[in-house]
């Protein structure tokens, strides 16, 4: 079955102080590793997909990067506005679902 | 181009009472999934709808059921309803695969 992990639960980080998120996974057949925002109370947004191991993409502050255990969401000089909790997902060959992780929480004090 | 829609955004039911929670896709997007969200389980996987077929189903008991009609909207409904379906479910609709565009969600309170 597949499990997915993510680390830390919370962090709270300044305004401009850089981190990275991780996701770790286990997948029978990776058919894409999915990077969502979710806001209090509102849908899951989605931010990227990678597809393979190597694979990189950016979109504003973050970039996500994908090894054949794990994702990486990395924050680059956060602001407040990114403040949100963000959740990693799986999805493999065979099945029309995503497994997700249980998201990390960050906040960025101004 | 208009996003998922979920009707109602907020609903309060009694234990043992029944609820249709209703998705429209957005235009062109035959495959809809439906998620359930928790504190404490996060979001946990009900079922997947493609051409009216459903094509996968989660591990939630059969009060848990779903359809999707030939314009692609779906309903879901829960009957007998326990304090512990209290959550935020969501629907989700692609073109045909993974999902990747979510609605706001419906968030169901049973009291």
């Amino acid at each position: 079955e597949d499990q997915v992990t993510q680390s830390p639960e919370a962090l709270r980080l300044q305004e401009g102080e850089s981190s990275s998120l991780n996701c770790s996974y286990t997948v029978s057949g990776l058919r894409g590793l999915f990077w969502y925002r979710q806001d209090p109370g509102k849908g899951p947004e989605f931010l990227f997909t990678l597809y393979s191991a190597g694979e990189e993409k950016e979109k504003e502050r973050l970039k996500a990067t994908l090894t054949k255990k794990e994702s990486f969401l990395h924050i680059t000089a956060p602001k407040p506005e990114d403040s949100a909790t963000y959740l990693c997902a799986v999805g493999d060959f065979g099945n029309e679902k995503l497994t997700f992780g249980t998201g990390t929480r960050l906040t960025i004090i101004p | 181009k208009a996003g998922v829609t979920q009707t109602p955004r907020y609903l309060i039911k009694t234990r043992g009472q029944q609820v249709t929670l209703s998705c429209s896709p957005i235009s062109g997007h035959r495959s809809v999934s439906w998620y359930q969200q928790t504190p404490g389980q996060g979001l946990q996987f009900l079922f997947e709808y493609f051409s009216e077929t459903q094509r996968n189903k989660g591990n939630f008991p059969g009060r848990f059921s779903g359809r999707q009609f030939s314009n692609s909207r779906s309903e879901m409904n829960v009957s007998t309803l326990e304090l512990g379906d209290s959550a935020l479910y969501l629907c989700a609709s692609s073109l045909g695969s993974l999902p990747v565009n979510f609605g706001q969600g419906t968030r169901l309170t049973v009291v």
